[in-house]
């Protein structure tokens, strides 16, 4: 069983669109919640954590959190080239410090 | 700025060989993780670490072991490399709080052959 499912996609998305990535998990008593954006050939880099129900913006992205429908989601306004990636979901259970991953979602925005 | 630096970027070795992979961290981080990375299956844990000298298991911790004998360094250990150890490992550290985020290296691209 699956524990954080991703559609791996590709997504592609127009120059200037949203896109929409989305994250579920199966163990309810999840309580942190990480997007990572990982290059093609590099290592992941955090974009973005959650801990709490709704929304919390930075800059572009904005992530959103249901804990009762268990999932969590990544917005990317007004998404560039440079957005082109592998977008990593990862969740750690309450009282655990290790995040297990999702298999990632590729991402592709074209001009 | 948390810096993790794993010692090589890209390694090349023959089947039988002991392999050492290093991962280096600056923040005075508490817990440190090993994964591998392959296509279609996502991060995979080997081994943490939440303090020098203790470990834990990861999903796939066969043919691998792991040493911690300083806070900063977190040593990955291939017994005897095989060809279906070739991957890219990923080292990943994280402060010892519940509420914070995992940092990686750079990543080693290992091939065995």
């Amino acid at each position: 069983q699956k524990e954080v499912e991703q559609n791996s996609g590709p997504l592609s998305v127009p120059e200037g669109a949203i896109a929409s990535l989305n994250c579920t998990y199966s163990d309810r008593v999840s309580q942190s919640f990480f997007w990572y954006r990982q290059y093609s050939g590099k290592s992941p880099e955090l974009i973005m954590s959650i801990y709490s129900n709704g929304d919390k913006e930075d800059g572009r992205f904005t992530a959103q959190l249901n804990k009762a429908s268990q999932y969590v989601s990544l917005l990317i306004r007004d998404s560039q080239p440079s957005d082109s990636a592998t977008y990593l979901c990862a969740v750690r259970r309450g009282g655990s410090y290790i995040p297990t991953f999702g298999r990632g979602t590729s991402l592709i925005v074209h001009p | 700025d948390v810096k993790v630096t794993q010692s090589s970027r890209y390694l090349v070795k023959r089947t039988g060989e002991k392999v050492f992979l290093e991962c280096v961290q600056d923040m005075d981080h508490e817990n440190m993780f090993w994964y591998r990375q392959d296509p279609g299956l996502g991060l995979r844990l080997i081994y943490f670490s939440y303090d020098v000298k203790m470990k834990e298991k990861g999903d796939i911790p066969e043919g691998y072991s792991v040493s911690r004998e300083k806070k900063e360094r977190f040593s990955l250990i291939l017994e005897s490399a095989s060809t279906n150890q070739t991957s890219m490992y990923l080292c990943a550290s994280s402060q010892g709080n519940l509420n914070t985020e995992a940092f990686f290296g750079q990543g080693t691209r290992l091939t065995v052959v």
